[in-house]
């Protein structure tokens, strides 16, 4: 499965839009972008994941560039809340395997008041 | 609704005593992983299971790991004669197999301390 690099961390104001970048430049065409976050003391949880079209949820959205190399997780209006780590992973989990997910260090986002 | 849930969320142990973690996934989740998560570091990979089988059993340290899953719902990790290597958090996780490339939904865990 492709690698990702991300930076390690990085501040966001309350209430700005919080922008996390991922460089993937090895992805190859089946695997997907998954972004999941932890906060201290609790389990990994999913954000959103996509292939190559953007994708938006009620967390977030996904930009992926139109090479796949490389994609941005945003958060719009981020809150104190949203202060976690954040993992960006490429994958491709074809039915009858198992989907191994290999957490990187991530990016540390502390949001400020 | 109900996401997975883990439990005992706290489990402090002698060294040499056995242990058991239990995790109840989504409803209808068909796969099921198991996780160890080391203070400051990533996600290891334990197990996995499609069903009540499990096909990847390839990260499981040692033979004093064992799991099983019944009735393609609960699962228990078991680790026996603890070691004081073995301090984690254990993450379980579940996901709806039937369709491709699904997100795993994990549980908050269960703080393994071994004294």
């Amino acid at each position: 499965d492709a690698k990702t690099t991300q930076p390690p961390s990085m501040d966001c104001a309350e209430g700005r839009a919080a922008n996390l970048p991922c460089n993937h430049s090895t992805i190859s065409g089946n695997e997907y972008v998954y972004w999941y976050r932890q906060i201290h003391s609790q389990g990994p949880q999913y954000i959103i994941h996509g292939l190559k079209n953007n994708e938006t949820n009620e967390m977030a959205s996904l930009i992926i560039t139109e090479d796949r190399k490389s994609s941005t997780l945003i958060l719009p209006h981020a809150t104190l809340r949203d202060t976690a780590v954040y993992y960006c992973i490429v994958l491709k989990t074809p039915l009858g395997t198992g989907n191994q997910f290999y957490f990187g260090t991530g990016t540390s986002l502390t949001v400020i008041p | 609704g109900a996401g997975v849930s883990q439990s005992p969320s706290n489990k402090v142990t002698e060294k040499g005593k056995d242990v058991e973690l239990r995790c109840d996934p989504i409803s209808g989740h068909t796969a099921l992983y198991w996780y160890r998560q080391r203070l400051g570091q990533g996600l290891e990979f334990l197990i996995y299971f499609q069903g009540n089988s499990a096909p990847d059993k390839s990260g499981l340290p040692s033979d004093r790991f064992s799991a099983e899953r019944t009735g393609e719902s609960v699962s228990t990790l078991t680790i026996q004669r603890t070691q004081q290597e073995d301090s984690a958090v254990y993450l379980c996780a579940s996901s709806d197999r039937d369709r491709s490339n699904q997100p795993q939904h994990f549980g908050d865990g269960t703080r393994l301390s071994i004294l």
